[in-house]
């Protein structure tokens, strides 16, 4: 079974600030997905990675897949309260003979911006 | 709109009574999967399916049936719920998974007594 973990599990930082919130594995994924969670709604697809050592920016928001494809990263600059929610990072198996891709989740980081 | 619409948003049974959750996406898409998403546990798949009549086990399947007779529908039956089976359930779909965008519902919270 893979495995995402990500770090901080919760983050509480001033507007205006910077963060990084982490996804990691021992395991290579063919792609990496982030979303964001707000409360009563389901996630929505911030950014799909899928070359190791790729950078997309969306705005303030930066992520990085890394090399090796076992891991994530996601920066934001100059935090704002509307960036408030929850983040899941969710790594793509690669196909099984069947075509079939399986995604598996992170258990996600809370973050709160204080205004 | 484009959208993954579930029903009911929050339900509250008794342990053992039947219950139906429902999903249904105007998108067209092939792939559903259903979700629990529970604290610090992140999402765990309960089903999937790839296309009409065709599903599969996810990751906690137990406990759980779905049918896919209609490409935009995609029902969660809990035949008996239990206590553990508390949780916030999400139902997904997309043209195609791993790397094309995953379309979520709002989610329904369901409360087993």
């Amino acid at each position: 079974t893979q495995l995402l973990e990500q770090s901080p599990q919760f983050l509480s930082i001033q507007e205006g600030e910077n963060l990084t919130v982490y996804c990691n594995s021992s395991s290579v994924f063919s792609s990496l997905q982030w979303y964001r969670q707000e409360p009563g709604e389901g996630p929505v697809l911030l950014v799909t990675v899928v070359t190791g050592g790729e950078v997309k920016k969306l705005k303030r928001l930066t992520f990085q897949f890394g090399d090796a494809r076992k891991d994530s990263s996601l920066h934001i600059t100059a935090a704002q309260p509307g960036d408030t929610g929850l983040y899941l990072c969710a790594g793509g198996g690669f196909r099984s003979n069947f075509g079939n891709e399986k995604l598996t989740f992170g258990t996600g980081t809370r973050l709160t911006i204080i205004p | 709109e484009a959208q993954v619409t579930q029903n009911p948003r929050y339900l509250i049974t008794v342990t053992g009574k039947k219950l139906t959750v429902t999903c249904s996406q105007n998108m067209n898409h092939e792939y559903m999967s259903w979700y629990r998403q529970d604290p610090g546990l992140g999402l765990r798949q309960i089903y999937y399916s790839m296309n009409v009549e065709v599903t599969d086990k996810g990751d906690v399947p137990e406990g759980y049936k779905v049918s896919r007779k209609e490409k935009r529908n995609f029902p969660l039956i809990l035949e008996s719920p239990s206590p553990n089976q508390t949780s916030l359930y999400f139902c997904a779909s997309s043209s195609w998974q791993g790397g094309e965008k995953l379309f979520f519902g709002s989610g329904t919270q369901l409360s087993v007594l």
